[in-house]
């Protein structure tokens, strides 16, 4: 499978300051993420939808002003969590999706980033 | 859009014994349905898939069955371990390249 990896993996942070989260699919040229937010003994919701070269698709109650996503390149997109508040607190996952790749649909998980708004 | 429903949320099973979950969901149209196991605080991990094409999937303990019809799918541990012991969460997505759908989650707690 791909491997993918996350930066940093916690980050605690003042109200109103902005945190940026990067995801990196190591071995695999990635034209789709996804990023996912995580509350406590919650399930997975999808953000949006990241396309290499073009803007994100973000998901119905998502503000895309505040949540920037980038996908500058095919190993590389960035969530910038602007002007962050306690609430956005959350465990934030990104994946990659491996379409193309023969014999597998499957999206494969970054480690995630816990992001703690002060 | 696409929903899924998992259950139960919680799913308490002696050391040895068989545990289910069950999925629906709702869009006719999609053809994977992954599930994942996530312990506390890691990532979640593939455990197994199945494709609309296929009505059953075997992998050791492990195995899947999809019935496309009622749009259910569950996932079956066979002789369970304390090690099973996480949260599974099934999906549903239109394959790899499009965005991915997860039920609530189960807790299973494998008592030994």
């Amino acid at each position: 499978g791909a491997v993918v990896s996350q930066h940093p993996s916690w980050v605690i942070c003042k109200s109103g300051t902005s945190v940026k989260i990067e995801c990196r699919s190591l071995d695999f040229q990635a034209t789709t993420m996804f990023w996912y937010r995580q509350f406590p003994k919650q399930s997975l919701m999808l953000m949006a939808t990241s396309n290499e070269g073009s803007k994100a698709t973000y998901e119905q109650g998502v503000e895309k002003d505040k949540f920037l996503i980038n996908h500058a390149s095919l190993t590389l997109s960035t969530l910038t969590v602007t002007s962050a508040h306690p609430e956005d607190s959350s465990f934030y996952i990104c994946s990659v999706g491996t379409s193309g790749r023969a014999g597998t649909d499957t999206q494969y998980f970054g480690p995630g980033t816990r992001l703690t708004v002060l | 859009g696409e929903n899924v429903e998992q259950h139960p949320s919680t799913l308490s099973v002696q050391e040895g014994d068989s545990a289910v979950i069950k999925c629906t969901y709702s869009d006719s149209a999609s053809n994977y349905f992954p599930w994942y196991k996530q312990e506390l605080g890691k990532r979640p991990q593939l455990i197994i898939d199945i494709r609309s094409n296929v009505g059953e999937k075997k992998d050791q303990r492990i195995a899947v069955t999809l019935n496309k019809t009622a749009k259910h799918f569950s996932l079956h541990i066979t002789e369970t371990q304390p090690e099973d012991s996480a949260v599974y969460f099934c999906a549903a997505s239109w394959g790899g390249g499009f965005k991915t759908i997860f039920g609530a989650g189960t807790r299973l707690f494998v008592k030994a």
